[in-house]
Formats: structure tokens, C-alpha cells, sequence
């Protein structure tokens, strides 16, 4: 069974443009959560998706934003980049969309702004 | 934000010893759970307990969750060079909808 798959990889980016990074969930998992890691900060919740719909939300301002498809394929996006918007961004996904249950993380797309 | 900390922040033993690491949390939650990362490359889980649980074994890996305090510990018995990654903690809170919070992450380094 292949894991979740994010591209891509490795990224840069200068400050001010935009950036999509995608992430494609396990077979069967509805469940795409994003998150975004960083030496400061350390893991940050930025949004959860479930058939489709966003159902939870970190506090990031909304230049972050991120949908899922239909498959449950998922894709997030960051305009107008700045510096700090540097990072490792994973996706993670579980089956259903309960509380419990382990994610299953992808190994991250690493975002370098210039 | 980040819900727990984690101590300590860095860890070195040998190979063989124990290496035990501590989390606390601020919110009552549902589950705690425990992710390794090699540096770098995706989180893995290692192990989740729930909140009525006190004690949980996987293989070498040990867990305790003390409700009462707002912690949790994981041991990892007879360490390996292979152990080596930044290992989180992760709690899911009551009411915080579907969304993990980690904590900081110890650094172990097992020397061989």
C-alpha cells in the first residue's frame, strides 16, 4: 500500500510569489491534515480537510489556504510569500475523520524563500 | 501553538541504555500520542494511548499517561544507533476538532 506522497519535495520561492504544494493521501484515507514545521515554531496545525470540506483551521493568516478533491487528494497554497513562510510543510492522513487514530505523515515538502 | 513541552530537549546515551523522555500537556484530551522523525524526512507513529489508559507496551517502547498531572513518558528500553531522531509527543485535545497538537520533540542520540 503506498504512503502519502507530497510534491514537491524541495521548493524556492522568492518573496512575494505563490506557491501550491499537493499531497496525495493513502488509498482509502478521507482524512488530510497540513502542517508546518519549523525550528521556532516547532509543528503547527494549519488546516484539516475531510470529503472535501475544511472542518478545522490553525491560526495562520489567510494567505494560507488549501483544498481537497474529490480522490481526497489535497493541495495547499501560500500567496504572497515572506521569509518566514520557510519551512517543512507535511501532510498527513488518517481514514475516517474521528478524534482517535494514528496520522500517517509524507515526507514534506521543504519551502526555502529567498 | 504548541500544547505540551517536551523534556528534555536533548538526549544522549549509549547504545544499550534506556532513554526516557517526558511530556506535559494543558488540556484535558482524548489521546496522547508518540511520533519519531528522522531528521528531516516525515513524522512516524510510534504509539497512542488514550485518555483512560495509564500504561501502554509496544515492543521496546513503554508509554505512561498520567491524567492527574498532565503527562506522559516514553522509555525506549535497550536502545540502537537506529533509534536516533527527534521524538514528539502529540495530544488530541477535547473539543480542539481534528487536529493533533506536538510538542516541542526530544533530540536523542544513541552513540554506538
Amino acid at each position: 500500500k503506498a504512503g502519502v506522497t507530497q510534491t514537491p519535495r524541495y521548493l524556492i520561492k522568492t518573496r512575494g510569489q505563490q506557491v501550491t504544494l499537493s499531497c496525495s493521501p493513502i488509498s482509502g484515507h478521507r482524512s488530510v491534515s497540513w502542517y508546518q514545521q519549523t525550528p521556532g515554531q516547532g509543528l503547527q496545525f494549519l488546516f484539516e480537510y475531510f470529503s472535501e470540506t475544511q472542518r478545522n483551521k490553525g491560526n495562520f493568516p489567510g494567505r494560507f489556504s488549501g483544498r481537497q478533491f474529490s480522490n481526497s487528494r489535497s493541495e495547499m497554497n501560500v500567496s504572497t510569500l515572506e521569509l518566514g513562510d520557510s519551512a517543512l510543510y507535511l501532510c498527513a492522513s488518517r481514514k475516517q475523520g474521528g478524534n482517535t487514530g494514528e496520522l500517517f505523515f509524507g515526507e514534506g515538502s521543504r519551502l526555502t524563500v529567498l | 501553538s504548541q500544547q505540551g513541552e517536551e523534556d528534555p530537549q536533548a538526549l544522549s546515551i549509549q547504545e544499550g541504555e534506556n532513554a526516557t523522555m517526558n511530556c506535559s500537556y494543558k488540556t484535558s484530551i482524548n489521546n496522547l500520542q508518540w511520533y519519531r522523525q528522522n531528521s528531516g524526512r516525515g513524522l512516524v507513529h510510534l504509539i497512542l494511548i488514550r485518555s483512560n489508559e495509564r500504561e501502554k507496551h509496544s515492543g521496546r517502547l513503554r508509554v505512561t499517561l498520567d491524567t492527574s498531572k498532565k503527562s506522559s513518558s516514553l522509555l525506549i528500553t535497550a536502545s540502537r544507533a537506529a533509534d536516533t531522531a527527534s521524538y514528539f509527543c502529540a495530544t488530541d485535545e477535547n473539543n480542539a476538532g481534528n487536529m493533533l497538537t506536538f510538542g516541542g520533540g526530544t533530540r536523542l542520540m544513541v552513540k554506538p
